[in-house]
């Protein structure tokens, strides 16, 4: 069945360093690929989504390529802030009425 | 406008007591759906419905009884609770393969 890998976390970066949380997806067909954005105490909120080969999502400075060939859509932003500190879930929906989650990966900045 | 709301977003209860969570969209999406977060933030889906009908069982014990009066509410019923129900408990909603939108948490402790 599909299914969505991510690193581990947590990842513990300073202000201002570069990121990147690693996401694999297995799939048939051409799934629609998200990253979610969980903070304390808060229910799921979208950051970014990509619905076909080679799309760019982007927002608040964070960014995803969706790459069938290396089945990836990595997280990257070029300077995390303490506020980024949270819990990111990379997700993919095929069209079978489920969204299949990573086991998410907590973020913690430090100023 | 709340997109997703959830009630109540605590709920603390005795073993072997029944309790309902309340979900309502104002987005007018088809499909709606209950996930469980555990304690190490891993979701899982539990149901979606479509149209008012049960489209997923991810193989949830029947002491847990979804009930879509409209499209635009799915609501859950939980008989006879036990101490591994406890964890946060969200609704989403969507529009086909398009991004799920979720509330906020209902957060369901069992002493």
């Amino acid at each position: 069945g599909d299914s969505v890998t991510q690193m581990e976390g947590p990842v513990t970066l300073s202000e201002e360093a570069f990121l990147t949380i690693n996401c694999t997806y297995t799939a048939t067909g051409y799934p629609s690929l998200f990253w979610y954005v969980q903070y304390p105490g808060e229910g799921l909120q979208l950051l970014l989504k990509a619905t076909k080969a080679d799309d760019k999502g982007s927002n608040k400075g964070f960014e995803a390529t969706y790459r069938k060939e290396t089945t990836s859509f990595h997280l990257e932003k070029g300077s995390v802030q303490v506020s980024d500190s949270a819990v990111y879930f990379c997700a993919l929906s095929s069209g079978t009425y489920k969204y299949i989650f990573g086991t998410g990966t907590r973020l913690k900045v430090l100023a | 406008d709340t997109a997703v709301s959830q009630t109540p977003k605590y709920l603390v209860t005795q073993m072997g007591n029944d309790k309902s969570i309340k979900c309502e969209q104002n987005l007018g999406h088809d499909t709606m759906y209950w996930y469980k977060q555990d304690s190490k933030k891993f979701l899982k889906i539990m149901f979606s419905y479509n149209n008012k009908e049960l489209i997923i069982n991810e193989t949830v014990p029947n002491r847990f009884s979804p009930k879509s009066p409209d499209k635009a509410h799915l609501n859950l019923h939980i008989n006879s609770l036990e101490l591994g129900d406890s964890a946060v408990y969200f609704c989403a909603s969507s529009h086909e393969r398009a991004e799920a939108f979720f509330g906020q948490g209902t957060r369901l402790t069992v002493v």
